[in-house]
């Protein structure tokens, strides 16, 4: 199974600071088709996962645009602008480029 | 607007039997790929397999094979998951999810599965003597 390994394990952010998270994966998620298949998700306290980013970058139409995400083949990152109260949670990443499709830890932000 | 709504919360004693349900609505159930996700207390997700409802195929992580089936109903748009045995270990929350289609042909594939992008609201499964 590919491995996702998310740092940090927790963050506490100021309101209006940025935050950035990292994943990293046990193989390549780049396919030879050129796509990259990582997405983030966020879950919100008491409530299931929704997709934020997928396909390496691509936000959800309703996700706002201090959410954006990069990375490479094996490395990605996800980086909010500006944090608000709202974007507080647990953050997963995941990759379904192999089956079983396999999500990260998990990195936890809360609001100082 | 598209929905996944998911059976009531359980309490069962080990080795008892249980079916869990997802009922779609919203989009046309056929042609998307529905995801089982167990999220243990305190952990994270975890990928236990798909069913494509138009023909019910399935497909299992091998974690969960063997140890769980996954099903539907296209007629009333419902997805399952039922255990045989019941384990105390198998205590956790349990999400149906819907993947995307391939974004560029916009149909399901065969061997990739995408973002999940649509999720039920979780049923919660304790099990317990």
């Amino acid at each position: 199974d590919i491995v996702m390994t998310q740092t940090p394990l927790s963050l506490s952010v100021t309101p209006g600071q940025p935050a950035s998270i990292s994943c990293r994966s046990s193989q390549s998620l780049l396919h030879d088709d050129g796509r990259t298949y990582l997405y983030w998700y966020l879950q919100k306290p008491g409530q299931s996962p929704q997709l934020l980013i997928y396909e390496l970058s691509t936000r959800i139409s309703a996700v706002p645009d201090r959410f954006s995400a990069s990375g490479s083949a094996k490395d990605f990152t996800l980086n909010i602008s500006r944090v608000e109260a709202e974007d507080v949670g647990v953050y997963y990443c995941m990759q379904s480029i192999q089956v079983p499709l396999t999500f990260g830890g998990g990195t936890t932000v809360e609001i100082k | 607007e598209e929905q996944l709504v998911q059976s009531g919360a359980e309490v069962r004693k080990p080795g008892e039997s249980l079916k869990i349900s997802c009922k779609t609505s919203g989009y046309s159930f056929t042609t998307q790929w529905i995801a089982w996700v167990r999220q243990m207390p305190g952990k994270g997700p975890e990928w236990m397999g798909v069913i494509y409802p138009d023909d019910s195929d399935v497909r299992y992580s091998p974690s969960f094979q063997g140890q769980v089936t996954i099903s539907a109903d296209k007629s009333i748009s419902t997805a399952y998951l039922q255990w045989s045995s019941l384990k105390a270990s198998d205590t956790a929350t349990y999400y149906c999810a819907r993947h995307q289609n391939d974004l560029l042909t916009g149909y399901a594939s065969l061997n990739y599965f995408y973002g999940l992008d649509v999720w039920g609201q979780g049923t919660t499964v304790t099990v317990s003597s």
